[in-house]
């Protein structure tokens, strides 16, 4: 069975510092893909990343970066330059592909993240 | 991007009166809806995964007469709580995926209703 785990609750960091938030996967299926999400306050759910299991590179888009170790199955989100915009809860997850699009994405506990000025 | 429209993304209805929450994708055919309920500060809840005409597929626990869910078109998709209590209050949310390609695979979500039952 599939599973999604983050192990920090809560995150402080100081605004323009980097900051890594921390996931680990679990899965059968050799083609799965792994996101990262961004819910604010208003509830609403932003996407951020993806990254493929067979993709060759880490995905990137803009200030944010997977760094993808696919032996360790961990799928750590690095946000470059914080701001204090990017206070929210952010969460992890992962679809399984191998029956395409019907397949569903489970998301792990989520981790707070609190830029301080 | 893709845009999911969900509405209302607010009601409070009284006990035992049921809801009705649609989820539209606007610029994209959805082949397959998702809907999720999310307690405070907890992670989302995947309760059922509904496929453009036929029946939905529901997680264990999830209550298949509590929580009516069709998919009539590759557009639309609607989720009523039926006879609501108050432990039915929750944040609901729908997402849409389309047939794959250039996507990612990815999930659009909708904006959300919070329900509240009095």
């Amino acid at each position: 069975a599939q599973k999604i785990t983050q192990t920090q609750p809560g995150m402080f960091v100081q605004e323009k510092e980097a900051v890594t938030l921390d996931c680990t996967y679990d899965t059968s299926d050799p083609s799965y893909g792994l996101f990262w999400y961004k819910q604010p306050s208003s509830g609403e759910m932003i996407f951020l990343i993806y990254q493929g299991s067979y993709d060759q590179q880490n995905a990137t888009e803009g200030r944010y970066s997977l760094n993808f170790q696919k032996a360790r199955k961990s799928a750590n989100l690095v946000i470059s330059a914080s701001q204090l915009g990017d206070s929210a809860m952010y969460f992890c997850a992962m679809r399984e592909l191998r029956y395409s699009s019907a397949s569903k994405i489970i998301f792990g506990s989520g981790t707070r993240l609190s830029i301080r000025p | 991007g893709a845009v999911v429209s969900q509405h209302p993304s607010r009601v409070i209805c009284k006990s035992g009166t049921s809801v009705k929450i649609e989820c539209r994708s606007l610029d994209f055919q959805a082949t397959t809806m998702f809907w999720y309920r999310q307690f405070p500060k907890q992670s989302l809840m995947l309760m059922a995964t509904s496929n453009e005409g036929s029946k939905a597929t529901y997680e264990q626990g999830v209550e298949k007469d509590k929580f009516l869910i069709n998919h009539a078109s590759l557009t639309l998709s609607t989720l009523t709580v039926t006879s609501a209590h108050p432990e039915d209050s929750s944040f609901y949310i729908c997402s849409a995926s389309g047939a794959g390609g250039g996507r990612g695979e990815k999930l659009f979500f909708g904006s959300g209703t919070q329900l509240s039952v009095l």
